[in-house]
């Protein structure tokens, strides 16, 4: 199966800053990747579908950018309610895999 | 809107079966768009995806679960339902539910094939005790 590797584990980011979080597929998954933010005790929620398609009510600062086995997950300006882990999910083989999380923390 | 929670036990003794139900609301659980899954992620390790059903009755699993496990799907009342036989320790874990869009293109669905989970409950956790 292909493991996704998230980087770095835990990224602290000033409020206004940029957070830049990384995912790596140790096979090519094509664009057929997904992230997916988690806070504690929500319902995880889809950001982005296809590398770089933000989902329904996504706010604009949350983009995605990669192909192959290289991703990134960029949040242009860090707001409070951006505290969470994030997940990257390769749905190109069978089964679909997810990465370990990157918790994102304000400075 | 979609909402999706999921009910069950929270404590199931060892080599017993973990029966875990999902409700739907706002929502068709009729849609040929979408399957319904389930996901898991014990303590300190990754998400893992277990599988998914549809509405006409057919199923798709993790290959590494596939042998315990079982989901269906109720459009009655609008529920899914996961049943993995003979847990462990291992198998403690918070369990969502999701729904799961099915790949399709140029308006054909694939069997068996999906993509992202596009909508996920809150979770339970579901601890493997005796």
């Amino acid at each position: 199966e292909v493991v996704m590797t998230q980087s770095p584990a835990t990224v602290s980011v000033s409020p206004g800053e940029r957070a830049t979080l990384s995912c790596r597929a140790s096979q090519s998954v094509s664009g057929n990747l997904a992230w997916y933010q988690r806070k504690p005790g929500q319902a995880p929620r889809l950001l982005i579908y296809g590398a770089s398609t933000r989902a329904t009510g996504i706010p604009a600062r949350f983009s995605g950018s990669g192909s192959g086995t290289e991703f990134t997950l960029t949040i242009s300006s860090l707001q409070s309610e951006d505290v969470a882990a994030y997940y990257c999910q390769q749905y190109n083989n069978w089964p679909r895999t997810f990465g370990q999380g990157t918790q994102v923390e304000i400075k | 809107q979609l909402q999706l929670q999921e009910s069950g036990p929270a404590l199931v003794k060892p080599s017993e079966t973990l029966s875990l139900t999902c409700t739907v609301s706002g929502a068709s659980i009729s849609s040929n768009d979408y399957y319904w899954g389930w996901i898991r992620q014990p303590p300190g390790k990754r998400l893992e995806w277990i599988g998914s059903g549809d509405y006409s009755g057919g199923a798709y699993y993790n290959p590494s679960l596939s042998s315990r496990v079982t989901i269906s799907v109720d459009t009655s009342k609008d529920q899914f339902s996961l049943k993995l036989r003979s847990v462990t320790a291992a198998d403690t874990a918070i369990y969502y539910c999701a729904r799961d869009r099915r790949l399709c293109s140029g308006g054909t669905c694939y069997s068996g094939l999906a993509e992202y989970f596009q909508d996920w409950g809150q979770g339970t956790l579901v601890t493997v005790s005796s």
